[in-house]
């Protein structure tokens, strides 16, 4: 068990629907990065939040979103939802900013649309 | 930019040894391994640092070379519990103070009795 959690564990939602999965990351940790995962594609990095601030930005498409509350737990928001958007979606966390440190990755939130 | 692994997949007998490589094309300022079993979140497993500094795992050993901006991961007597995906992540500067982490497609190690 990394300490990071993720809901819902599954997601089953149609085409043009919108969706918002969660994340709380390990006690402390002040870094969260968002993932997704395809089959032929390995983890693809979507964004990272600091301390409620966006600090980088990978693959993201614009129909995707995400935030970083207070208390330091993470949405991201997928719009418009196509079938290629099926995947698994991480959620890591990490104690500081720099990428010195190791990730601690949630169990992740499958979606499935159909 | 995506790092580049290799092999893609290898098939290797209780107590073999593999290597797998990682090679990127920008200059990097760390290299972290990842391993994912079947349906599991990745699970660190080491973190090579610019200047010879490691971080991690014990029976798991690998090299980081700057200049080349390769990396590779020695799996040495390799048990069933080494079985599952490998990922390499490296890390560059992408401005503004911060650093992205950018993993490869994965190599996909099994292991059998």
């Amino acid at each position: 068990d990394s300490g990071v959690t993720q809901t819902p564990k599954h997601l089953i939602t149609a085409t043009g629907q919108r969706v918002t999965l969660r994340c709380s990351p390990r006690s402390g940790d002040l870094s969260v990065y968002w993932y997704q995962q395809s089959l032929d594609q390995g983890l693809q990095f979507l964004i990272q939040y600091y301390n409620g601030e966006e600090r980088a930005k990978g693959n993201i498409l614009e129909r995707f979103s995400a935030q970083q509350f207070p208390d330091l737990h993470s949405e991201l928001n997928l719009s418009s939802l196509e079938l290629g958007d099926s995947a698994l979606y991480f959620c890591a966390s990490s104690p500081g900013l720099s990428n010195y440190n190791e990730q601690f990755f949630g169990p992740g939130t499958r979606l499935t649309v159909l | 930019q995506q790092p580049v692994q290799s092999p893609q997949a290898v098939i290797l007998r209780e107590g073999e040894d593999a290597v797998i490589n990682c090679s990127s094309s920008k200059a990097l300022y760390s290299v972290h391994w990842y391993r994912q079993k079947h349906g599991e979140a990745p699970v660190f497993l080491m973190i090579l640092l610019k200047g010879g500094e490691q971080k991690g795992h014990e029976k798991i050993s690998a090299s980081f070379n700057e200049k080349k901006q390769q990396s590779s991961l020695y799996l040495t007597a390799s048990q069933l519990s080494y079985s599952g995906t490998y990922f390499c992540g490296t890390v560059y500067y992408s401005g503004a103070g911060s650093y992205q982490l950018t993993f490869g497609k994965g190599t996909k190690l099994s292991v059998i009795p």
